[in-house]
């Protein structure tokens, strides 16, 4: 099992509220990434992160943010809701292998709705 | 740029029957491959992987892929479906170099066992 932890699993907010989606992973990866995936449709990638301190935009354009302040934390943030971010939310991460990158290994998704 | 092309949107198969879902790639260098599953509201799990040697590698609950580098194809196999096996199959292809952005990640087979 992969040490890889979402909270909340399901959340259902109003319109124009800030929410946080927490990732948090104690496997001590350098790398963790968060991705955003409609009902049935494909894996896009919104942000990831080499290390602390490091953040970069994914494929593709979201308009929340994220930080990685501590190696094992990396929260996802939007300052206002709207129906349009309603999606699921997975976090993942990955360690530097000897001959380049493992696996990623995934949480259990935060499904969030905006009503 | 890399991508991952999975033909097959859906597939049902009758419970004990062979599987096979099929998977392409177009990267420009050695791929890094892997095939992950998804049940319904769930994060990824990890299948099978292969990066270098031995073409046929063998995963977690009976699964098996083949990478054929001549056809650009990394295809998933089990001998005999379980029903437990109904879920949405994800094959990725990413760089053995250390880049963050490391999976791409096709569109997603369906898969529907009946009794």
């Amino acid at each position: 099992e992969a040490d890889i932890y979402q909270t909340p699993r399901y959340l259902v907010i109003g319109t124009g509220k800030k929410i946080t989606l927490e990732c948090s992973q104690t496997m001590g990866h350098d790398k963790m990434y968060w991705y955003q995936q409609d009902p049935g449709m494909e894996l896009h990638l919104i942000h990831y992160s080499y290390g602390v301190n490091s953040t970069e935009k994914g494929d593709l354009s979201s308009e929340s943010t994220v930080s990685r302040i501590r190696t094992e934390h990396f929260p996802l943030t939007l300052e206002s809701a709207r129906p349009s971010h309603t999606s699921q939310y997975l976090c993942a991460s990955s360690a530097q292998g000897a001959r380049g990158n493992t696996e990623a290994f995934f949480g259990q998704g935060t499904r969030l709705t905006v009503v | 740029a890399q991508s991952v092309t999975q033909p097959d949107i859906h597939i049902t198969v009758s419970e004990g029957a062979s599987l096979e879902l099929r998977c392409n790639y177009s990267y420009g260098a050695t791929p890094y491959l892997f095939w992950y599953v998804q049940s319904p509201g769930q994060g990824l799990q990890l299948l099978l992987k292969y990066f270098s040697g031995d073409t046929l590698v063998q995963g977690i609950k009976g699964f098996e892929a083949e990478f054929k580098r001549s056809q650009s194809s990394f295809n998933l196999r089990k001998p005999s479906v379980h029903w437990s096996d109904a879920a949405e199959y994800f094959c990725a292809v990413g760089p053995l170099s250390g880049s963050a952005r490391q999976l791409t990640f096709g569109s997603g087979t369906q898969l529907t066992v009946l009794p």
